[in-house]
């Protein structure tokens, strides 16, 4: 069965802490995604991971893919309120299959504590 | 980056009627859309793939009789809840796949449906 596993699911931080969210999946990929989701609201996209070893920055995030452990990482560096949020991965099974679907995550809800 | 209209945004029904939620794909064609489902503080649960022009590939477990869809248009796909129940109720999300652009065939977001059904 295919999974795509995050963790933590849940994680509470204090402002200016640093800390690392893991996605590990269990297919053959080389296409990941991250998003951001707001209550209510749809998906925000925050990254496009299109090959083994790429690596995204943007502000206080970074992500990363390892194709070969089947594994990305959302550090998020000096944590501040406003990424208060649940990130998703999502693995793009579509080369593979020719379907071009994504399998999302399990989520991970981020609170960063003033 | 590329735009997703859904539409609407939220609906309330009384059990037994049917809802048709639209999703459009805005500067693009897009060949491939998807519908997603989302249960509160949960993933995103694919339902189906709609392909223009062809029947819909829905997910194991998915009533296709139940959740119909319609692509008649390379830039609009249709999701009818029939006969909705209050175990209908949920957050429906679709997609559409870029086949080219920037990052190709990277799926667009809708900013999704709330449906509650009384």
């Amino acid at each position: 069965e295919l999974k795509v596993e995050q963790n933590p699911l849940f994680l509470s931080m204090q402002e200016e802490k640093n800390y690392t969210i893991y996605c590990n999946y269990s297919t053959t990929s080389d296409r990941l995604y991250w998003y951001r989701q707001d209550p209510g609201k749809s998906l925000e996209s925050l990254f496009v991971l299109l090959s083994n070893g790429a690596v995204k920055q943007e502000g206080r995030l970074m992500a990363s893919l390892d194709t070969k452990a089947r594994l990305s990482t959302l550090h998020i560096t000096a944590a501040v309120h406003d990424l208060s949020a649940t990130y998703f991965c999502a693995v793009d099974i579509g080369g593979a299959s020719g379907t071009y679907k994504y399998i999302f995550g399990t989520g991970t809800r981020l609170k960063v504590l003033a | 980056g590329a735009v997703v209209s859904q539409h609407p945004s939220r609906v309330i029904c009384k059990s037994g009627t049917s809802v048709k939620i639209e999703c459009r794909s805005l500067d693009f064609q897009a060949t491939t859309m998807f519908w997603y489902r989302q249960f509160p503080k949960k993933s995103l649960m694919l339902m189906a793939t709609s392909n223009e022009g062809s029947k819909a590939t829905y997910e194991q477990g998915v009533e296709k009789d139940k959740f119909l869809i319609n692509h008649a248009s390379l830039t609009l796909s249709t999701l009818t809840v029939t006969s909705a129940h209050p175990e209908d109720s949920s957050f429906y999300i679709c997609s559409a796949r870029n086949p080219s652009g920037r990052f190709k065939n990277i799926q667009y977001f809708g900013a999704g449906t709330r449906l509650s059904v009384l």
